[in-house]
């Protein structure tokens, strides 16, 4: 199975500031990477998908970058609504695999 | 809207059997593949099954195999995930999501519990 690695595992930032997560998978996995969203007692929610691509409804302040191993999802201009936990995922080999996840506190 | 409702968590006891489902409504079911994804209290994620829209079974990750068992009936819009000899470690809530671009999953259901104790 493909291991992504994300780090850091939480971080704390406050409002306005802009803050970068690293999501790595142990081996190429071209473009297939997806980032989810999720609040405390809530189901996670798609923010991006194929690495770049914003899903629909999602804030510009939300962007992304990489391809192959290596990838980072980036968040300008933080809003309360922003702090949450953010899991990447790969869906380039079966079975699809997940990060352990990077808590954002204020 | 798309909606996912997930039914049937409960606190079982270990090596008993469950059931869960999920009612999908506001997409035509039929037409996207059907994930459950679980998740440990405080924990990751993880996938555990996935089935196509003509009822071909993905596959399951190596924790469930042989033990739990995805169906789909898109006459009625339903995803089933068939749980037999449970274990602590299949406590977690567990989650019906709807497949999407490149694989991702791009919508989710609220989740169910499912507690195993004696």
């Amino acid at each position: 199975d493909i291991q992504m690695t994300q780090s850091p595992s939480s971080l704390s930032a406050s409002v306005g500031d802009r803050v970068t997560i690293t999501c790595r998978a142990n081996q190429s996995i071209n473009t297939y990477l997806n980032w989810y969203q999720q609040k405390p007692g809530k189901a996670p929610k798609l923010l991006i998908y194929a690495a770049h691509t914003l899903q629909s409804g999602v804030p510009s302040r939300f962007s992304c970058a990489g391809s192959g191993t290596d990838f980072t999802l980036t968040i300008n201009n933080l809003q309360p609504e922003d702090f949450a936990t953010y899991h990447c995922q790969q869906s380039y080999i079966r079975p699809p695999t997940f990060g352990q996840g990077t808590k954002l506190a204020i | 809207e798309v909606q996912l409702v997930e039914s049937g968590g409960a606190l079982a006891q270990p090596g008993g059997s469950l059931t869960l489902s999920c009612t999908a409504s506001g997409f035509t079911f039929e037409d996207y593949v059907m994930h459950w994804v679980r998740q440990v209290p405080g924990k990751g994620l993880e996938w555990v099954s996935g089935m196509t829209r003509d009822y071909a079974i993905i596959g399951s990750a190596e924790s469930v195999k042989g033990r739990f068992t995805i169906a789909r009936d898109n006459a009625k819009n339903s995803l089933s995930l068939y749980m037999d000899s449970l274990r602590d470690d299949d406590t977690a809530t567990y989650y019906c999501v709807k497949g999407g671009y490149g694989g991702c999953f791009d919508h989710w259901g609220q989740g169910t519990l499912v507690t195993i104790s004696s």
